[in-house]
Order: C-alpha cells, then structure tokens, then sequence
C-alpha cells in the first residue's frame, strides 16, 4: 500500500512566490524525510524531520510534521527557477524498518 | 565530498538476457537500496541490504532479482531474464545508519528491447 502521498502532484508558480507541497502517510513512523528529483537524476536529500518535532528549518525550506493527522508539509519560500524539479516524502516501514518508502511525488515548475 | 557511484549509466539489452547493474556505496556506509523508476512514474522499493544479507524486500524483487556486496565495496542487482517491463531507471541508494537520510547514485537507465 502507498504510504506517503504527496499533494499536489503538480505545481508551477511564478519565482518568487512560495510553494506548499504535502504529503500522508498512513503508519507509525520515526522520521519523515523530503527528497528532491531533477529530471532524470538520482534523488537528494533535504531535510529530515523526526516523529517528535513539529517543524524544521533548513535555509529557504521548511518542514512541518503533524503525527496526529500522518500528514507533513514541505515549504519552499522565495522559489527560483532553479527549485524546478520533483518533490518526494519518504519513510522508513517494513518489519525491519529498513524500507524507506516513497510517495508519488510533487512536479514543481518555478517560471522565470 | 563522497557520493555513490553507478555504472554504467545506460545499458540496453535484449529481453531474456541478464543483466548486472554495478553499484558503489560511500565507503562507511552500512544499509544499501536498489530502487526501480518506470519513466515518470514514482520511485519504487526493490530492496535493502545489511550484514550482508538482504534485510527487506518488495513485491517487486522476485526470484528474477537478486543482490550481491561481493568485495565489501561493490553492490550489484542482478536481473536474470529480462523483460521489456523491466525497462526503466534503476537506482542505488546508501546510509549510514538505521532510519536516516539515503545517499542515491545518478541511476542506470535499463532499456529492454
């Protein structure tokens, strides 16, 4: 079963403007994590968020965890063409906990 | 700055052949992933590997795939007999440690023909 989704599954905005992706999941986790996928590249880290934090900060992005609703949200403030690209929440499941699993993803589109 | 490297980058082959997708992790890196990405589709989970054993694995990874860390540097996926399904973006992925972030190779497109 899908565990994190992300919503919306597209977004183009003008630079400048901020941009608000989400993301549900639907069991227990320890961290939430966001990734970003250029076309056809390999994934990248952006910033982890653990199950007993509310939000997080990492320079333009924010970060915010609700357990009780299994939701999070990624914000990117002040978006540059350049922040065009793929958005992905992951967790970690698996009897082992060893699977971290992705969400669908958020096509970004920054116009210049 | 350390990264995961994969290779080659593109590989075609034809269906029924078999195929091994090469992989190396940063070197102080314990868990490692393959992932599977049909062309724009989402990232999928193959499988994780730790100890040197598989750890987890998905629906996906069946008896046609198989793992391998050999020489404690290299990470291989193994397809056995491809299919035109199996057409897609594979990637390799590495962490340090339990529930952190994953470091990913830039990925090896497999084109089954």
């Amino acid at each position: 079963s899908q565990q994190g989704e992300e919503d919306p599954q597209a977004l183009s905005i003008q630079e400048g403007e901020n941009a608000t992706m989400n993301c549900s999941y639907k069991t227990s986790i320890n961290n939430l994590q966001w990734y970003r996928q250029n076309s056809g590249r390999g994934l990248v880290h952006l910033i982890l968020i653990r199950s007993n934090e509310r939000e997080k900060h990492s320079g333009r992005l924010r970060v915010t965890l609700d357990t009780s609703k299994k939701s999070s949200s990624l914000l990117i403030t002040a978006s540059r063409a350049a922040d065009t690209a793929s958005y992905f929440c992951a967790s970690y499941q698996g009897n082992a906990g060893n699977m971290l699993t992705f969400g669908g993803g958020t096509r970004l589109m920054v116009k210049p | 700055e350390p990264e995961v490297t994969q290779t080659p980058s593109h590989q075609v082959t034809q269906m029924g052949q078999e195929v091994i997708l090469r992989c190396v992790p940063i070197s102080n890196h314990l868990y490692f992933y393959w992932y599977r990405q049909i062309l724009g589709q989402k990232v999928e989970f193959l499988v994780s590997f730790y100890n040197n054993e598989i750890s987890e694995k998905s629906e996906i990874f069946d008896d046609q795939f198989s793992v391998e860390r050999p020489d404690g540097s290299n990470f291989t996926l193994k397809i056995r007999s491809t299919k035109l399904e199996d057409s897609a973006m594979y990637f390799c992925a590495g962490g340090g440690f339990q529930n952190t972030e994953a470091f990913f190779g830039q990925g090896t497109r497999l084109t089954v023909v």
